[in-house]
């Protein structure tokens, strides 16, 4: 399924780097999110964008920084990270406005982040 | 606050054995229910879902009833293949985000094994 890309689908870094994760949703949604899957964690929300405007804020440390320019394209910044950042970054869409608990999320690919 | 419990994995099964993944939920309200698959190194996919009790979800051949009166959501399929070797994660979408999009509770997984 093509319906959410990302982009790198693997990324190395170090601490004091600055790097961009970059989503891209193709199915005319409205609303995007940006998820952490860690091993042996639940997913994790970290952000949630509704007609560009952040609607979501899980207590997300400030080393990373959601961009969310247009409807179709969601960034996630990253600026010295630390290794237990290491894991892999979700985006996902859905409709949003006015869908409510039916509101279904496609989710992307991923990238997988490794912080040395 | 809401839950989602699913089996403890792996679940190991021979090729063309019938598969059950159970999965019982916690939550106020009327939620939806989601199944996702996550294959290796890649994203989740959604597999199926459904919004009202008594609806059944299916795709693939996989099955899955939202019984309110047991607040359950178990995975079923006939016939599993190789290929069906992934992880399953059963999710109960339970709080509309103010400004669009919802919040989904995801259980914690279950990885599922096929074996020739």
């Amino acid at each position: 399924e093509t319906g959410v890309t990302q982009t790198p689908r693997h990324l190395v870094m170090g601490m004091t780097n600055k790097k961009s994760l970059k989503c891209e949703q193709h199915l005319g949604h409205n609303a995007m999110y940006w998820y952490k899957q860690s091993a042996k964690k639940p997913l994790e929300l970290m952000f949630v964008y509704s007609l560009e405007e952040r609607v979501e804020n899980n207590s997300v440390p400030s080393r990373f920084s959601p961009e969310c320019p247009n409807s179709s394209h969601l960034f996630l910044h990253l600026h010295t990270l630390q290794p237990e950042d290491s894991a892999l970054y979700l985006c996902a869409s859905s409709q949003g406005p006015g869908q409510g608990l039916a509101d279904t999320q496609y989710f992307g690919p991923g990238t997988r982040l490794t912080v040395l | 606050g809401n839950s989602v419990t699913q089996m403890e994995g792996p679940v190991t099964l021979s090729e063309e054995a019938f598969l059950t993944i159970n999965c019982t939920y916690t939550a106020t309200g009327y939620p939806s229910l989601f199944w996702y698959v996550q294959y290796p190194g890649e994203g989740l996919q959604l597999l199926l879902k459904a919004t009202k009790a008594d609806d059944k979800g299916s795709n693939k051949g996989f099955e899955a009833t939202y019984r309110k009166e047991t607040t359950s959501f178990h995975l079923e399929k006939g016939s599993v293949q190789v290929s069906d070797s992934a992880v399953y994660f059963c999710a109960l979408s339970d709080a509309v985000i103010t400004g669009g999009g919802n919040k989904l509770t995801f259980g914690t997984g279950t990885q599922l094994k096929v074996e020739l």
